[in-house]
């Protein structure tokens, strides 16, 4: 059974650096086609699509975050880490990483998700 | 790239259908047929509902339908619910290999 958890700081400063781990169990990132995700919501609001990251370690990013996104995986630890530079309190958000199944685009399991306060 | 859009609401009775539609641009939803859709209880993780525009995962009721005509692409349920209740948003591949999401559209069941 797939399963994904979001580690990382609750609260983070205006201009700092924000690191979120991926966490996950039932399936492997180093079979083809397989991909993990960041999405994240700000309270009350859409849903927004940040990264993924492929098996091949082909990565994408949001054109409007590209700048300021990396995303990475650690295969033998079953971890992606995003972490995304210079935080504004409008980064406040939900931030889930989700799977996406070999070849579909789609994300099929998610984490609960981690909310993330960017405050001084 | 634009978040795809979609009504910000809509409502319907217990046993009723609803519609609720996703447009984007040829770059998005029309130039591909990888529109998704997710539920959103409040407080709880998206539940993916149907991918590549009309095909429902397993254990997701056949109440739930997708389509799609040209830039749009729409979510039907039927045989309304009030568990149904929720915030679906839509999805999209895009040209530049990423995805968009749409705005989210808050469903009531009366």
């Amino acid at each position: 059974q797939i399963t994904l958890k979001e580690s990382g700081p609750t609260l983070v400063k205006p201009t700092q650096t924000l690191t979120l781990t991926c966490t996950f169990s039932g399936f492997s990132l180093s079979t083809s086609g397989v991909g993990v995700g960041w999405i994240r919501q700000p309270p009350g609001k859409a849903l927004e699509w940040l990264a993924l990251i492929y098996w091949d370690d082909d990565k994408r990013y949001s054109p409007s975050l590209k700048s300021r996104l990396t995303i990475t995986k650690d295969t033998s630890k079953n971890q992606v880490v995003l972490t995304m530079t210079n935080m504004d309190p409008v980064d406040t958000a939900t931030y889930y990483c989700a799977h996406r199944e070999s070849y579909v685009v789609a994300f099929d399991y998610w984490g609960q998700g981690t909310l993330v306060t960017v405050s001084s | 790239q634009s978040a795809l859009t979609q009504p910000a609401s809509v409502s319907g009775s217990p046993g009723q259908s609803i519609t609720i539609s996703c447009t984007g641009t040829s770059s998005d939803v029309g130039g591909y047929n990888y529109v998704s859709w997710y539920q959103q209880h409040p407080g709880k993780a998206p539940k993916l509902m149907i991918y590549d525009v009309s095909n429902r995962p397993s254990g997701v009721s056949n109440r739930f339908s997708g389509s799609k005509s040209g830039n749009t692409a729409s979510l039907t349920i039927s045989g309304l619910q009030a568990e149904d209740e929720a915030d679906y948003y839509c999805s999209s591949y895009t040209s530049s290999s990423t995805q968009v999401f749409g705005g989210g559209t808050k469903l009531t069941v009366l």
